[in-house]
């Protein structure tokens, strides 16, 4: 069983300021993904990092993928109040016919006008 | 077009009832996925149907859970002599295809489950 650690768990900060929120495991993935979900909703896919070593932009948002699969930063520059929500990391996994989500407990992101 | 959609958006019960929660995947998409998020959590995987058939069901906690997707569109899931513990929000996804490839999943809203 992977162990996936997300964090910071909470993160409040003031609008325009930077951010940089980490998924770790001592697991090697062949993929991750990052997601964002909001109140009442379901989660939406930000990105998926596949080579270690890469590097995602999404206009404000950067994401990284360790060397060596096993971590992954998402950082966010000059932070609006429209990213409020909950960042999820989620490795892919090959399960029984499928690839399966394993989702990490998430940082719950607040940015305060 | 339409996304995920799941019925009802809330659900509240008594302990020791029967509840069934629905899902109607985007059209076309013959990967159907649950997944429950409970407080504080991420989500997490309960089972997952390719057409008709549950390819793999080795998320369901016990034998209380069980899903069913007869046509391979809509599917519910139902959960017997619910507990307090089962009380989460239940997601549903739905993508593409599925098998060797990886097609992104699309999650619907949700049905917040309460179980008194």
């Amino acid at each position: 069983t992977q162990l996936l650690e997300q964090s910071p768990q909470f993160l409040s900060i003031q609008e325009g300021e930077n951010l940089t929120v980490y998924c770790n495991s001592s697991s090697v993935f062949s993929s991750l993904q990052w997601y964002r979900q909001e109140p009442g909703e379901g989660p939406v896919l930000l990105v998926t990092v596949v080579t270690g070593g890469e590097v995602k932009k999404l206009k404000r948002l950067t994401f990284q993928f360790g060397d060596a699969r096993k971590d992954s930063s998402l950082h966010i520059t000059a932070a609006q109040p429209g990213d409020t929500g909950l960042y999820l990391c989620a490795p892919l996994t090959r399960g029984a016919g499928s690839y399966q989500l394993t989702f990490g407990k998430g940082t719950k992101l607040s940015v305060i006008p | 077009g339409a996304g995920v959609s799941q019925t009802p958006s809330n659900k509240v019960t008594e302990k020791g009832k029967y509840v069934e929660l629905r899902c109607d995947p985007i059209s076309g998409h013959t990967a159907l996925y649950w997944y429950r998020q409970s407080l504080g959590q991420g989500p997490e995987f309960l089972i997952y149907f390719q057409g008709t058939g549950a390819a793999d069901d080795s998320g369901l906690p016990n034998d209380r859970f069980f899903a069913v997707r007869p046509e391979g569109s809509v599917s519910t899931l139902k959960i017997q002599r619910t507990e307090r513990g089962d009380s989460a929000v239940y997601l549903c996804a739905s993508s593409s295809q599925a098998g060797t490839t990886y097609n992104e999943q699309f999650f619907g809203p949700g049905t917040r489950l309460t179980v008194l």
